[in-house]
């Protein structure tokens, strides 16, 4: 069981906006702003795709944003396409170098 | 840019013990941390310790104590993850990652490494 809560799964058509939940507490997601995405294909190292909660790395589209609210953290893909399905993880730093994660959100695209 | 490869798929009776190595290249080995993650069927990730390359130490989470080592050897800029006493719950595959220069995401992970724990 993970220490994150994310959806099992969300679903969406080509250009439309899905938002994947991830929801923990006031020690990990709630504490301070650690708060990343990993994108899991297939085949393929995961990629991480939002970090500090907001921050997008060199090279992933302005499509995918993140946000928080309490305890909540919440990743948001507009414009869907295709290459977009994939498993979606959510993990917030707790100190001491440990990190949790959620059990991860399959996005199929209808 | 940052490189991570790790060894082969393995097959594990209950009870052995099971080494994974994880390669870095395209930056200077000493000078990120590296992490190992695993991910068992179905599952989540688990974040499961930290190495300093440089020799200056490494933890390991609560569930781990007592039967996972992580080494390393800069001559070949090499990690290592051992996990002992095996049990089919470890069956999963096994993930080294970095943080780089950040401090708190991963921004370089490995392909993966599958052990598979069975009788």
């Amino acid at each position: 069981q993970s220490a994150l809560t994310q959806p099992r799964s969300v679903s969406g058509s080509p250009g439309q906006s899905v938002t994947i939940s991830c929801t923990g507490t006031s020690s990990d997601v709630g504490s301070d702003n650690y708060v990343s995405w990993y994108q899991e294909s297939p085949g393929k190292a995961p990629k991480l795709i939002i970090y500090d909660v907001t921050k997008r790395p060199s090279g992933v589209p302005d499509r995918f944003s993140g946000s928080k609210s309490g305890n909540t953290a919440s990743l948001t893909i507009s414009g869907l396409q295709a290459e977009d399905e994939a498993d979606y993880h959510c993990c917030s730093y707790v100190g001491n170098h440990i990190r949790v994660f959620g059990g991860g959100t399959k996005l199929t695209v209808l | 840019q940052v490189q991570l490869v790790q060894s082969g798929a393995e097959v594990k009776k209950p009870g052995a013990t099971v080494k994974v190595s994880c390669k870095g290249s395209g930056y200077t080995f000493t000078n990120y941390h590296i992490h190992w993650l695993r991910q068992a069927p179905g599952q989540g990730f688990e974040w499961m310790g930290i190495i300093n390359p440089r020799g200056t130490g490494t933890a390991y989470a609560q569930k781990f104590q007592g039967r996972i080592t992580m080494t390393r050897d800069t001559s070949t800029s090499t990690v290592y993850m051992e996990l002992s006493s095996l049990i089919s719950d470890d069956t999963a595959v096994y993930y080294c990652a970095t943080t780089g220069d950040g401090l708190y995401h991963f921004d370089s992970w490995g392909q993966g490494t599958r052990v598979t724990v069975s009788s």
